[in-house]
């Protein structure tokens, strides 16, 4: 049972354009949300997060969007480029404490110059 | 710091051999998490460690699946006898002191194991 769900195994964006990875989740005990980027031969790399009482976070050209009464985040990547071509995955945590971070399957995002 | 440690990179056997797949966490770090990476399941958590000390073992799928972490650097994923199911990437990852488990984590490369 997937608590964490990336229904789009893959993506392709032209290089310059807008990359949108989506995220939905079914534990409503969830409270902080993750991306981890993943390129071949290399463990996954924590790329941004958001908390619950948030509904938006930016880093540069990437920002998280929360809707918490859809349960559902997104990844935006404006602009997309070469290098962004990775695995993207979702993660999130419950609020009861140290439990540890439910992953989805991962987005496979291909930038095409 | 050299971040987590995983090896072998890769690992080919033959079904019916013993694995061991060794990981040394980031100094300092008192969380500890082994994950199986298939394109079925994607990420999925197989058992972690805090403080050296299992914690939750309900992902490792069979007995055949063991792991141990003698000290605060070290730590082992064993399979006996493998399968070739259990083909796939294990990645070991550590999350750092004063931090909770569900903090962001940090992954080694991962093992590639390949059972024919």
């Amino acid at each position: 049972d997937q608590q964490v769900k990336q229904n789009s195994p893959s993506l392709s964006v032209q290089e310059g354009r807008i990359s949108i990875l989506n995220c939905d989740y079914t534990n409503s005990m969830f409270d902080y949300f993750l991306w981890y980027k993943k390129y071949p031969a290399e463990g996954p790399t924590f790329l941004i997060s958001i908390s619950s009482i948030k509904d938006k976070n930016e880093d540069g050209r990437f920002t998280v969007f929360l809707n918490k009464s859809a349960k559902h985040l997104s990844l935006h990547i404006v602009p997309s480029q070469p290098g962004d071509s990775a695995v993207y995955f979702c993660a999130a945590r419950k609020n009861s404490g140290n439990t540890p971070l439910v992953f989805g399957k991962g987005t496979r995002l291909s930038v095409i110059a | 710091d050299a971040g987590v440690i995983q090896s072998p990179r890769h690992e080919v056997t033959e079904m019916g051999q013993e694995v061991t797949l060794r990981c040394k966490p980031i100094s300092g770090h008192d969380y500890l998490f082994w994950y199986r990476q298939t394109m079925m399941r994607g990420l999925e958590l197989l058992i972690y460690f805090n403080n050296n000390v299992p914690i939750d073992d309900s992902g490792m799928p069979e007995d055949r699946f063991s792991a141990k972490m003698p000290n605060a650097s070290f730590s082992t994923l064993k399979i006996q006898p493998s399968e070739p199911r259990d083909s796939a990437v294990y990645f070991c990852a550590s999350s750092g002191i004063y931090r909770g488990a569900n903090e962001k984590l940090f992954f080694g490369s991962g093992t590639q194991l390949s059972v024919l």
